[in-house]
């Protein structure tokens, strides 16, 4: 069962606005949550995490927020750049999946100049 | 500085046939990840592991099979192949210095016919 969804396969984005790239988990063990990217012939790179002790991490362009109760997180990019299309894979670990990732279907985003 | 390197890139068999892909994890690196990725799927988790031991399983096929070495490179061992084996598959090394961010490597795209 997918315990991890990013239910909009692809965005398209104008650069400089903001890209939102939305995930749900479902299991309420997971306590630790990333952001990967990554681009086509290549493996997925890690961009940004936040453990669930907290509700917001920052890193330059690049913000996760986490709502644990809706179990839900979103990772927002702004400004967007043309350099920032590729595959956004959301994941989570914790509790019984040790440490081992589980990873969305991914979202594809696409910003347009 | 140095990646992960999977071998080899691209793989051709036909079904019931073995297949063997490596994996060199970064140096320094004490755990070594095995991922699935089927066409438009999530990467999913294989198999790990930590100073050369097992640590963590997930959805590996019996008649698949995987170890470390003493030179902590890995092999995922393939038996018996089947159709629904196509796909990309992923090894990740981490350090633990950040959890949860493993670094992959390209990737071994197995094709069975």
């Amino acid at each position: 069962d997918q315990q991890v969804k990013q239910n909009s396969p692809s965005l398209s984005v104008q650069e400089g606005r903001i890209s939102i790239l939305n995930c749900d988990y479902t299991n309420s063990m997971f306590d630790y949550f990333l952001w990967y990217k990554k681009y086509p012939a290549e493996g997925p790179t890690f961009l940004i995490s936040i453990s669930s002790i907290k509700d917001k991490n920052e890193d330059g362009r690049f913000t996760v927020f986490l709502n644990k109760s809706a179990k839900h997180l979103s990772l927002h990019i702004v400004p967007s750049q043309p350099g920032d299309s590729a595959v956004y894979f959301c994941a989570a670990t914790g509790g019984n999946s040790g440490y081992a990732l589980n990873f969305g279907k991914g979202t594809s985003l696409l910003v347009t100049p | 500085a140095a990646g992960v390197i999977q071998s080899p890139r691209h793989l051709i068999k036909e079904k019931r046939e073995t297949a063997t892909l490596k994996c060199y994890p970064i140096p320094r690196h004490d755990t070594v990840y095995w991922y699935q990725q089927g066409p438009g799927q999530d990467p999913q988790f294989l198999i790990s592991f930590y100073e050369k031991m097992q640590s963590d399983k997930g959805s590996i096929p019996d008649r698949f099979s995987a170890q470390q070495f003493s030179d902590y490179h890995s092999e995922l061992n393939m038996s018996s192949l089947e159709l629904g084996d196509s796909a990309l598959y992923f090894c990740a090394s981490s350090s633990g210095e950040r959890f949860g961010e493993l670094f992959f490597g390209e990737g071994s795209r197995l094709t069975v016919l």
